[in-house]
C-alpha cells in the first residue's frame, strides 16, 4: 500500500533552477519525511517535518507540510547536476500503525 | 556510507528456490527494517524487529520469513521463489523503536529470479 503520492512522475530542468516536488497522503500523520535515491543505490534521509510543523530548512532544501491539504512539498533551490536522483516522501501515523509508508518518488533530472 | 550492510549485492537464482539475505544494521541500532522495491509496486514495508522482536509487519508474503539475532543481525529468507520476486530488497535501521525518526538505508540485495 502507497499512502503518499508524488507530484510530478519525473521533472527535468537545468542546473540552478529549482525543483519543486510534492507530495499528497490520504490519511492524519504524525511525521512527514523526505528521501533521496540515486539509481540504483540506498535511500538516503534528506529531511524530517512532524505534523505540529508548517515549514523546515536544510541547507538548500525547504519543505512545507499543510496537514489541512494533507501535502508536503521538497523545494531544491540552484539545483546542482548531482542532484539528479529519484525523491520520495514516507509518512507515518496511526492509519498503518508502526510503519514507514513510502510514496512512487518523482524522479529529478538536472542537466548541466 | 549509512553504516547497515547488506549481502549479498546480486543474487540471480532460479524459481522455486530459496535465498537468504543478510543485513548488519548501523553498530547500536536496534530497529532493522526490510522493504522490496520494484518497478511495479515501488518500496513495500515488509517486516520490521526490534531487538530480536518482531514489531510491525507489511505486506511480508507467506514464502518470506525473517528474523533478527541476538547480535541485532538480521535475515530475511525468500522460499519458493516466483519471477514476481524479482526486486530490490533494501534493510534499513534506526535506533528508535518507532518510526518518527531516520531510516538508515543498505546499499540493497538485487535478486533477479529466472
Amino acid at each position: 500500500s502507497q499512502q503518499g503520492e508524488e507530484d510530478p512522475q519525473a521533472l527535468s530542468i537545468q542546473e540552478g533552477e529549482n525543483a519543486t516536488m510534492n507530495c499528497s497522503y490520504k490519511t492524519s500523520i504524525n511525521n512527514l519525511q523526505w528521501y533521496r535515491q540515486n539509481s540504483g543505490r540506498g535511500l538516503v534521509h534528506l529531511i524530517l517535518i512532524r505534523s505540529n510543523e508548517r515549514e523546515k530548512h536544510s541547507g538548500r532544501l525547504r519543505v512545507t507540510l499543510d496537514t489541512s491539504k494533507k501535502s508536503s512539498s521538497l523545494l531544491i533551490t540552484a539545483s546542482r547536476a548531482a542532484d539528479t536522483a529519484s525523491y520520495f516522501c514516507a509518512t507515518d501515523g496511526m492509519e498503518y500503525g508502526n510503519k514507514l509508508v513510502f510514496g512512487a518518488g518523482t524522479i529529478l533530472r538536472v542537466k548541466s | 556510507d549509512s553504516g547497515v550492510t547488506q549481502t549479498p549485492k546480486h543474487l540471480i537464482t532460479a524459481t522455486g528456490q530459496r535465498v537468504t539475505l543478510r543485513c548488519s544494521p548501523r553498530s547500536g541500532d536496534l530497529s532493522v527494517y526490510w522493504y522490496q522495491q520494484s518497478l511495479d509496486q515501488g518500496l513495500q514495508f515488509l517486516i520490521q524487529y526490534y531487538n530480536g522482536e518482531e514489531r510491525a509487519k507489511g505486506n511480508i508474503l507467506e514464502r518470506f520469513s525473517a528474523q533478527q539475532f541476538p547480535d541485532l543481525h538480521s535475515e530475511l529468507n525468500l522460499s519458493s521463489l516466483e519471477l514476481g520476486d524479482s526486486a530490490l530488497y533494501f534493510c534499513a535501521s534506526s535506533g528508535l523503536a518507532g518510526v518518527a525518526g531516520e531510516l538508515f538505508f543498505g546499499e540493497g540485495s538485487r535478486l533477479t529470479v529466472l
